[in-house]
């Protein structure tokens, strides 16, 4: 069973970079995509992007000049950067495996969660 | 600002049937993208509870039900329990000149 885990630093300042890593586990990192989701505190969720296994990448528009997503197979995993953080990045982020949309039916869901990291960007 | 909308909150007794609606547009949902379901428990990660418009992944309750028609979608809990109160999100694509995976404004469920 495939099972996901983030990792990474609870406090990062403004200005600086945010660094998050996802291993996955019980599986191997093809034939999906690969995704970052947050959730500022008492708020909905919202899709970052994905990277998926053959090289290809999407973002979310309004953050897409600040992220980048990124796989490394040789450790079974992803990682997500996000520059120039300011408070607005406040949330927990979710890594989750994506069904391409090609899939008929379930394409665009995200079938598989990591439990979640909490991010405060703070001085 | 999402662009999915679902009511802040609905609410019913034990037993009753509850349904949340997901209003969409002509960039997503109108335009054939389907629409999936997530569940999130106080504290917890979401989970897919209703992909492909209506289709439950493999361990979620028969009482869970979803259906779409034109620009909108709908989650249904008939017999409702004490363990259904939660978050429910909906969740297509949108294909606007900001195309992205998006999700509903999410939905608090409370069992009376």
């Amino acid at each position: 069973q495939v099972q996901l885990q983030e990792s990474g630093p609870g406090l990062v300042k403004p200005s600086e970079t945010l660094s998050l890593t996802c291993t996955v586990s019980g599986g191997f990192i093809s034939s999906y995509f690969w995704s970052w989701i947050r959730q500022p505190p008492g708020k909905g969720l919202e899709w970052i992007g994905y990277f998926y296994h053959s090289g290809g990448s999407s973002y979310n528009p309004s953050l897409k000049s600040r992220v980048t997503i990124s796989i490394d197979t040789s450790k079974n995993q992803f990682s997500l950067r996000l520059t120039s953080v300011t408070a607005a990045d406040t949330a927990v982020y979710y890594c989750a495996r994506q069904i391409p949309m090609i899939v008929p039916r379930t394409g665009g869901a995200f079938d598989i969660w990591g439990q979640g990291t909490t991010v405060t960007v703070s001085s | 600002q999402s662009v999915l909308t679902q009511p802040p909150s609905v609410s019913g007794a034990p037993g009753q049937r509850v349904t949340i609606s997901c209003t969409g547009s002509s960039s997503n949902i109108g335009a054939g993208y389907v629409v999936h379901w997530y569940q999130q428990l106080p504290g917890t990660a979401p989970k897919l509870l209703i992909s492909g418009n209506t289709n439950r992944p493999s361990g979620v309750p028969d009482r869970f039900s979803g259906s779409k028609s034109g620009t909108s979608a709908s989650l249904a809990i008939t017999g409702l329990q004490a363990e259904d109160e939660a978050d429910y999100y909906c969740q297509s694509y949108d294909s606007s000149l900001s195309a992205s995976y998006v999700f509903g404004t999410g939905t608090k469920v409370t069992v009376l």
